[in-house]
């Protein structure tokens, strides 16, 4: 079956310090893979995402996703947190080229929160 | 301005009425997609359609219809609203989901 895992529930990092925000999934075919952030009462908002090509994806306000085929995960990542950082992000997967083209699957979502 | 726009924001129903939750798009968007957002669960995918005229089922479809007549609208029908259907509902557009979905900003439903 097609998935995507967030496996923390929630990550608490200090301004100033790198962030991480765990994503693996689980799809038959190439996988299209995203980021999203969600504030509070607000729609999701589109981060990064990855395609094909390098494995490093970087995308708005300064995050960046890992892609590791062998590992089935997508990691997003940020080298100093900010305060502003803080919400809800959920990491999504898209697959191309199967009788699933179009579904968009979204893990679970992690909240991130960075203290002063 | 271009975008993903969702109607009403909030709506309050009692079990067993009916309803209709409009998305409609201005980007020539193919894709659209309903999800809904629950806590602790992520967003579930209720209903896609990859063109007018085309749609499919996703992870929690019960309960719910949809129609693509227009590559613009792509509504959501509850038929007969549950309590289990208080959630907060998205749409999302894509140009064939390759370059990000854009979301609406959701409709919070509340049945009682």
């Amino acid at each position: 079956a097609q998935s995507v895992a967030q496996p923390e529930d929630q990550v608490n990092v200090a301004e100033g310090n790198p962030l991480t925000v765990k994503c693996t999934y689980s799809v038959s075919g190439n996988p299209y893979l995203f980021w999203y952030v969600q504030y509070p009462n607000r729609g999701l908002q589109f981060l990064l995402k990855y395609i094909t090509g390098d494995n490093l994806v970087k995308g708005s306000y300064g995050f960046e996703a890992e892609f590791n085929k062998s590992q089935t995960s997508f990691h997003l990542k940020k080298p100093s947190a900010l305060v502003s950082d803080s919400a809800l992000y959920f990491c999504a997967v898209r697959v191309e080229g199967s009788s699933n083209t179009g579904k968009l699957i979204f893990g679970q979502g992690t909240t991130l929160q960075v203290k002063p | 301005n271009a975008g993903v726009t969702q109607t009403p924001k909030f709506q309050v129903l009692k079990t067993g009425q009916s309803m209709t939750l409009q998305c409609a798009q201005d980007m020539n968007h193919e894709y659209m997609s309903w999800y809904r957002q629950d806590p602790g669960m992520g967003l579930r995918l209720i209903h896609y359609s990859v063109g007018a005229g085309i749609t499919d089922q996703g992870e929690v479809p019960n309960g719910y219809n949809v129609s693509r007549s227009t590559t613009e609208d792509f509504p959501l029908r509850l038929l007969s609203a549950a309590p289990s259907q208080t959630s907060v509902y998205f749409c999302a557009s894509s140009y064939q989901g390759k370059i990000g979905y854009t979301f609406g900003s959701g409709t919070r439903l509340t049945v009682v």
